[in-house]
């Protein structure tokens, strides 16, 4: 199985909305609304933001969203914090009964 | 509050194994998947399987399988991950985390484990 394809990093400025890309295949993110994103801190765990393609834990701020079209999921940050500077993880559930990462897109906050 | 804990950092020589434990804490032990995660130094997240800690059941990514085993110990809320046949590219910050409910549907990883450290070297 293939990793996801994220962009390697995305900047934008305070304020901003950016948009991070997560493609697989019909036998991954276009095959089932099972895509997640994890925010991860330099030395940190990740930590779940969006599960099932667009859902918004308890806690998690409404400026993160998530969407799917095809075998692409889309992660979007509206209003840039400074705190929101991380590296962003996209996972996905396969017909194999597996799950696959994406290789991870880092955000910087200029 | 839901909690992993995981055991601390470990240095390995190749060829030898390694045992990492996650303590769970906060909610009911049996009633969720848990799975592990690893990353490598400065890669990204990589799935390696769960474990259904009501009845033991486990699922491995075929990458491991023959390598790899997760057991647990429910009266204790314990997970276990045991690696053998260490190499220097497994190498890597090792997670558990908890997976959704046992049969219900949704895919997420919530909370995370805070990491062990693996290292292999000679």
């Amino acid at each position: 199985q293939s990793a996801l394809t994220q962009p390697a990093s995305v900047s934008g400025s305070p304020g901003q909305s950016i948009t991070i890309s997560c493609t697989g295949t019909s036998s991954d993110v276009g095959g089932y609304n099972y895509v997640s994103w994890y925010q991860q801190h330099p030395g940190k765990a990740p930590k779940l933001m969006i599960s099932d393609v667009s859902n918004r834990p308890s806690g998690v701020s409404n400026r993160f969203s998530g969407s799917k079209s095809g075998n692409t999921a889309s992660l979007t940050i509206s209003g840039l914090q400074a705190e929101d500077e991380a590296d962003y993880h996209c996972s996905s559930y396969t017909t194999s009964s597996t799950w696959v990462f994406g290789g991870g897109t880092k955000l910087t906050v200029l | 509050q839901v909690q992993l804990v995981q055991s601390g950092a470990e240095v390995k020589k190749p060829g030898a194994s390694v045992k990492v434990s996650c303590k769970a804490s906060g909610y009911t032990f049996t009633g969720y998947y848990m799975h592990w995660v690893r990353q490598a130094p400065g890669q990204g997240l990589e799935w390696m399987g769960w474990i259904n800690p009501n009845n033991g059941g486990t699922y491995y990514a075929q990458k491991f399988q023959g390598r790899i085993t997760m057991t647990r110990d429910a009266p204790i809320s314990i997970v276990y991950m045991e690696l053998s046949s260490l190499r220097s590219d497994d190498t890597a910050v090792y997670y558990c985390a908890r997976g959704v409910a046992v049969a219900t549907k949704g895919s997420w990883f919530d909370p995370w484990g805070q990491g062990t450290l693996v290292t292999v070297s000679s």
